[in-house]
C-alpha cells in the first residue's frame, strides 16, 4: 500500500493565484483531513471529511475549500493565494469503524509559498 | 478555551539516558490523547495513545502518563537514541470524535 499520497511535494504561487493541492488514500479510510503546519507551531486543522460527499470546517478554513467525491481523493483548493497561506500542508486519513484505533495517517506534506 | 500544549519547545539529552517530553491541555471533556513523532521533512507518525480511563500505557521503549487531575500529560523515552531526534507532538481528539487538535511540538535532540 502507498498509504497516503500527497502532491505536488514542493509549489510556488504568487498572490491571487488559484491552485489544488492533492489528497489520495489507498487504505479504504472513511476520514481524511487537511492540516496546515507553521514554524514553531503545531499543526492546525482546516477541513475535513467523514465519507464522500460529507466535509466540515475545522479550526482555520478561511480561504480553502475542499470536496470529497471519492473515498480516495480529498483535495484541498486555495481559491486566492494569500502570503499568509504559505506553510506546510499535511493531509492524514483513518478509518473511523468501531473499534479502530483513532490514529492518523500522514502524507509526506507540500511546502507552499506564496509570493 | 480548549487546546493542547506543551511546556519546553526544546530538550537536549544525551544518548543513553531517558527523555521526558511534557504536555497540558484543558478540556476536562478529552477522553483521548496521541503522541506522535515528525522526523525532519516528513508527516508525523503515531507513537502511542491513551485514553482517559488509563493512567499509564507502555510501548516498546515509550511510556505514556495521563494526570487527569491536573489534565497533564508525558510521554517518556527510554535509553534515548540519536533516531528518536524529532519533534513530538502530543494530540488530543475530542469528544464527538472528528477533530484531532494538536499540540505546538517539542523538539528532542539527542547527543552522542
Amino acid at each position: 500500500n502507498a498509504g497516503v499520497t500527497q502532491t505536488p511535494k514542493f509549489q510556488v504561487l504568487k498572490t491571487g493565484q488559484s491552485m489544488t493541492l492533492q489528497c489520495a488514500q489507498d487504505m479504504n479510510h472513511e476520514y481524511m483531513s487537511w492540516y496546515r503546519q507553521d514554524p514553531g507551531m503545531g499543526l492546525r486543522l482546516i477541513h475535513y471529511s467523514v465519507g464522500a460527499g460529507i466535509t466540515d470546517q475545522g479550526e482555520v478554513p478561511n480561504g480553502y475549500n475542499v470536496s470529497r467525491s471519492t473515498t480516495e481523493d480529498f483535495p484541498l483548493r486555495l481559491l486566492s493565494a494569500a502570503p499568509s497561506q504559505t506553510s506546510v500542508y499535511f493531509c492524514a486519513s483513518r478509518g473511523i469503524r468501531q473499534g479502530l484505533n483513532e490514529k492518523l495517517f500522514f502524507g509526506s506534506g507540500t511546502q507552499l509559498s506564496v509570493l | 478555551g480548549e487546546s493542547v500544549g506543551l511546556h519546553l519547545p526544546t530538550l537536549s539529552v544525551q544518548e543513553g539516558d531517558n527523555s521526558i517530553i511534557n504536555c497540558a491541555y484543558s478540556n476536562s471533556a478529552s477522553d483521548y490523547f496521541i503522541w506522535y513523532k515528525q522526523e525532519s521533512g516528513k508527516g508525523p507518525q503515531f507513537i502511542i495513545d491513551i485514553r482517559s480511563n488509563m493512567d499509564k500505557r507502555q510501548g516498546q521503549r515509550v511510556t505514556v502518563l495521563l494526570n487527569k487531575t491536573v489534565k497533564h500529560l508525558s510521554l517518556q523515552i527510554a535509553a534515548t537514541q540519536p533516531g528518536d531526534s524529532a519533534v513530538y507532538f502530543c494530540a488530543e481528539l475530542q469528544t464527538g470524535g472528528f477533530k484531532t487538535i494538536f499540540g505546538a511540538g517539542t523538539r528532542l535532540f539527542v547527543k552522542a
